[in-house]
């Protein structure tokens, strides 16, 4: 499978202030990345779908003003969660899709934390 | 909308038995599906991915079967052993996306 980063792995942040979330393809360049949202005990929720070089498309119900999505090289991605809130604490993860296997590979997530 | 079931929720059983996990979707024009596992406060880790055209797929240990007509998958784990304990998730892309629906996942615990 194809290695995929995020950084950071843990953040704790206050309440208002907003926190970066990287997510790096290492093994190939993809213009397709996707970021999830996961609650304690539950399954994996598609926030949006990043795609470089272009606006990122958010799901149903995702405020874009809230969750900031740039997908400005073929191998970066960021997710910034701004003023953020406590209700915004939770496990975000992000995939990359290897285009023509349509196959996803994830990253190991990010726990947040907001104070 | 592509709407993914997972039975059971939880699954608890003695080291040495086998395994077997459901998954079943409702529409069946998928690309492939895709079989996964989470530690506890971790990322997913891919087991195994059965085409479209595949019936099943193998990897060690693990079997995976697809029945596209059904709109069924079941994921078999021979001999389980207490490292399996994890939760297991199955997810499909539609044809006409590459989006993944996920089910809600069946948490293992394999009893040592």
């Amino acid at each position: 499978g194809a290695v995929v980063s995020q950084h950071p792995s843990r953040v704790i942040c206050k309440s208002g202030t907003s926190v970066k979330i990287e997510c790096r393809s290492l093994d190939f360049q993809a213009t397709t990345m996707f970021w999830y949202r996961q609650f304690p005990k539950k399954s994996l929720m598609l926030m949006a779908t990043s795609n470089e070089g272009s606006k990122a498309t958010y799901e149903q119900g995702v405020e874009k003003d809230k969750f900031l999505i740039n997908h400005a090289s073929l191998t970066l991605s960021t997710l910034t969660v701004t003023s953020a809130h406590p209700e915004d604490s939770s496990f975000y993860i992000c995939s990359v899709l290897r285009q023509g296997a349509y196959e996803q590979y994830f990253g190991p997530g990010t726990r947040l934390t907001v104070t | 909308k592509q709407e993914v079931t997972q039975i059971p929720a939880a699954l608890s059983v003695p080291e040495g038995e086998n395994l077997v996990l459901n998954c079943s979707f409702t529409d069946s024009a998928i690309y492939n599906l895709q079989w996964f596992r989470q530690d506890p406060g971790k990322g997913l880790t891919s087991l195994l991915l059965i085409q479209s055209s595949q019936r099943e797929q193998t990897s060690g240990r693990l079997n995976a079967s697809l029945d596209k007509s059904s709109g069924r998958s079941t994921l078999y784990i021979a001999a389980s052993q207490p490292g399996d304990s994890a939760t297991y998730l199955c997810a499909a892309p539609k044809k006409d996306d590459y989006k993944l629906s996920f089910g809600a996942g069946t948490t293992v615990t394999v009893r040592a």
